[in-house]
């Protein structure tokens, strides 16, 4: 069964400080995708970015960047230069592609407070 | 990407009643999810709606509990019914979309209050 583990409960920088989020996951499958999701206090989820298993190139969007390491079975995910804006909740998710199964496995998330 | 609506966002409700949630999309989708976030906690997948046929609930969930219909490929309900306190939670309703349905959009969610 896939499984999606963020080992950082919570992680507090100040301001302009660089962040990375773990994200270790399980899957049997060779086909699958990797997402980021970010909600804030209000609740939502925002959908940061999707990556399937096959395109292992990082990605870089802005102050965001993702390193996807299919020989340890990660996805992290790095915020340059954070901004207090970017205090919410991150969860890192998988979808396996086989037939029938696409609905998101979730990881526990991590709470990331930035600081003045 | 797909413009999901959910309603209501909020309520607070007496226990032992029932609250249906509805979720809109501007598009047809051939997947539709709901999901549980009880406080604090990760997202729990309750079951795919299926249009035309019964939903697939997880471990865990129930038909008699957690009801769910799927008239048509652009809206779904979910119905919570027999409140009690446990089942304050924010529930999200999720599609897929593009290749292999593997674009995934959420609603807002719906942050229910069991008193």
């Amino acid at each position: 069964a896939q499984k999606v583990t963020q080992a950082q409960t919570e992680i507090s920088v100040v301001e302009k400080e660089d962040v990375t989020l773990d994200c270790v996951y399980e899957t049997r499958d060779t086909t699958y995708y990797l997402f980021w999701y970010k909600q804030p206090p209000s609740g939502e989820l925002v959908f940061l970015i999707r990556r399937n298993s096959f395109d292992e190139q990082n990605e870089i969007s802005g102050r965001y960047s993702w390193n996807f390491q299919k020989s340890t079975s990660s996805f992290n995910f790095t915020i340059t230069a954070s901004q207090v804006v970017d205090s919410a909740v991150y969860f890192c998710a998988l979808s396996e592609a086989w037939a029938g199964r696409r609905a998101l496995t979730f990881g526990s998330g991590t709470r990331l407070q930035v600081q003045p | 990407s797909a413009v999901i609506s959910q309603k209501p966002s909020r309520d607070i409700c007496q226990r032992g009643t029932s609250l249906t949630i509805q979720c809109q999309v501007d598009s047809q989708v051939t997947m539709m999810f709901w999901y549980r976030q009880q406080p604090g906690q990760s997202l729990t997948l309750i079951a795919t709606a299926n249009q035309g046929s019964e939903a697939t609930y997880e471990s865990g969930f129930v038909i008699d509990k957690f009801p769910i219909s799927r008239p048509n490929l652009t809206f779904s309900t979910l119905t919570v019914s027999n409140m009690s306190p446990e089942d304050s939670s924010i529930y999200l309703c999720s599609v897929g979309q593009g290749a292999m349905n593997t674009e995934a959009f959420f609603g807002q969610g719906t942050r229910l209050t069991v008193v």
